[in-house]
């Protein structure tokens, strides 16, 4: 349970905030995901980095802000943030079957439950 | 992009019998199927996947079938216990040599009573 930790695990926010979400990935995988899970509504991949690149950010708004300094680390930068953000948000990780040798598996990390005021 | 459809949203059994949540997808190039289970506060933990050169898959109380023709695959969990009670969410991907990109379904409320 502790190959991929984030933290902090709550946090609550005012609109006019900043603050950031912090993930680490001990497995040694290539890539990194950051995903919005609210209630009643499937995960939503939000951005994927691969080997610190990013490779995929789904239309999300700007006042998210990732940012991958290696591939054990990935960060979500927080900034006047709406009552509708407030969500579980998720990192995970997993190591690319066909480049990395892995099996694309994704593993989650615990989350951070984001309440915003 | 692909998309994902799961039914039921919600599914009661009773302890010993079997469950059966299914799911469907858009794009044919999909070929990486996990199912994830996620039990109430805790992360979602990946229970079994399989990839579109096969059909099945077991491991003990849990299989997964594909159908690719029919672009739907499922899972079946046999003698339900108490503990098998949390969401499921099935998903799908495609590997290319990059980062794998899942799309979820909107998950099953499994509840296995007594």
């Amino acid at each position: 349970e502790t190959g991929v930790t984030q933290t902090p695990r709550h946090l609550v926010m005012g609109m006019t905030n900043k603050k950031s979400l912090k993930c680490e990935q001990h497995l040694g995988h290539n890539a990194m995901y950051w995903y919005k899970q609210s209630a009643k509504k499937p995960l939503e991949l939000m951005f994927v980095y691969n080997f610190k690149e990013q490779t995929e950010n789904n239309s999300v708004p700007s006042r998210f802000s990732p940012e991958c300094p290696n591939s054990s680390h990935l960060f979500l930068h927080l900034h006047t943030l709406q009552p509708e953000d407030s969500a579980l948000y998720l990192c995970a990780s997993s190591q690319d079957g066909l480049a990395g040798g892995g099996t694309d598996t994704q593993y989650f990390g615990p989350g951070t439950r984001l309440t915003v005021l | 992009g692909e998309n994902v459809e799961q039914h039921p949203s919600t599914l009661s059994v009773q302890e010993g019998d079997s469950a059966v949540i299914k799911c469907t997808y858009s794009d044919s190039a999909s070929n990486y199927f996990p199912w994830y289970k996620q039990e109430l506060g805790k992360r979602p933990q990946l229970i079994i996947d399989i990839r579109s050169n096969v059909g099945e898959k077991k491991d003990q109380r849990i299989a997964v079938t594909l159908n690719k023709t029919a672009k739907h695959f499922s899972l079946h969990i046999t003698e339900t216990q108490p503990e098998d009670s949390a969401v499921y969410f099935c998903a799908a991907s495609i590997t290319a040599g990059t980062a794998s990109k899942l799309t979820f379904g909107t998950g099953t409320r499994l509840q296995v009573t007594l």
